[in-house]
């Protein structure tokens, strides 16, 4: 059984970087038929797929156009863990933040989500 | 680049069936396999379809999935509605290597 277990901070100051990682059990980051992504959920945007890594001989990144430049997901393979960052937030970033794996072309494993506030 | 729309609510009764369409604005919807997740307050969403029309384990036989090349949509049909079907439905497909989801419905069943 996979479990992704979320954790980083609720509340992220205008400006400053939002970062959140998601440890998996049951897996491997490093897995050649699993993606690893994050989504973002919030009343005015819905469900918003942000990007992802995956490893197929070397590591890949995708990323939603509307925040290309200032995310980035990598892989922590010694803790067997990926991590999201995103820079330069405002009060547009407010969302629930969950992490998933991608796995024959759905996303069947979900982190319990995290409510990132941004605000002064 | 596409959209997927999807209606903002439905409702039916118990028992009967209900169908969420799912439409994308460009390209063809057979192009990209549709997904569909299920998702209950405060909790994060589950597949109950998969590849169009796929259905994973442990989700009920009530639930069915299909795509319709004349309305370049996709649906999702719920049949002999149970209260506990009540949740947000969303579509989800692929735009090469980005994932899009639809807009959400809420299903009322009352």
């Amino acid at each position: 059984q996979v479990q992704l277990q979320q954790s980083g901070p609720g509340l992220v100051r205008p400006s400053q970087t939002l970062s959140l990682t998601c440890a998996i059990s049951g897996d491997s980051v490093s897995s050649n038929i699993a993606a690893w992504n994050w989504i973002r959920q919030s009343p005015s945007r819905g469900l918003e797929w942000l990007g992802r890594t995956y490893y197929s001989s070397k590591w890949y990144n995708d990323y939603v156009v509307s925040v290309k430049g200032r995310i980035s997901i990598k892989p922590d393979t010694s803790k067997n863990q990926f991590s999201l960052q995103l820079n330069s937030v405002t009060p547009e970033d407010t969302a629930v933040y969950y992490c998933a794996r991608l796995f024959v072309g759905r996303l069947d494993y979900w982190g319990q989500g995290t409510l990132v506030t941004v605000s002064s | 680049n596409f959209m997927l729309t999807q209606p903002l609510s439905v409702s039916e009764s118990p028992g009967k069936t209900v169908t969420i369409s799912c439409t994308r604005s460009s390209g063809s919807i057979a192009t990209n396999y549709v997904q569909w997740y299920q998702q209950r307050p405060g909790s994060a969403p589950t597949t109950v379809i998969y590849e169009d029309n796929q259905k994973p384990s442990g989700v009920p036989d009530r639930f069915s999935g299909s795509i319709d090349s004349s309305s370049n949509s996709a649906s999702l049909t719920i049949s002999g509605l149970k209260t506990e079907d009540e949740a947000d439905y969303y579509c989800q497909s692929f735009d090469s290597n980005n994932l899009v989801f639809g807009g959400g419905t809420k299903l009322t069943v009352l």
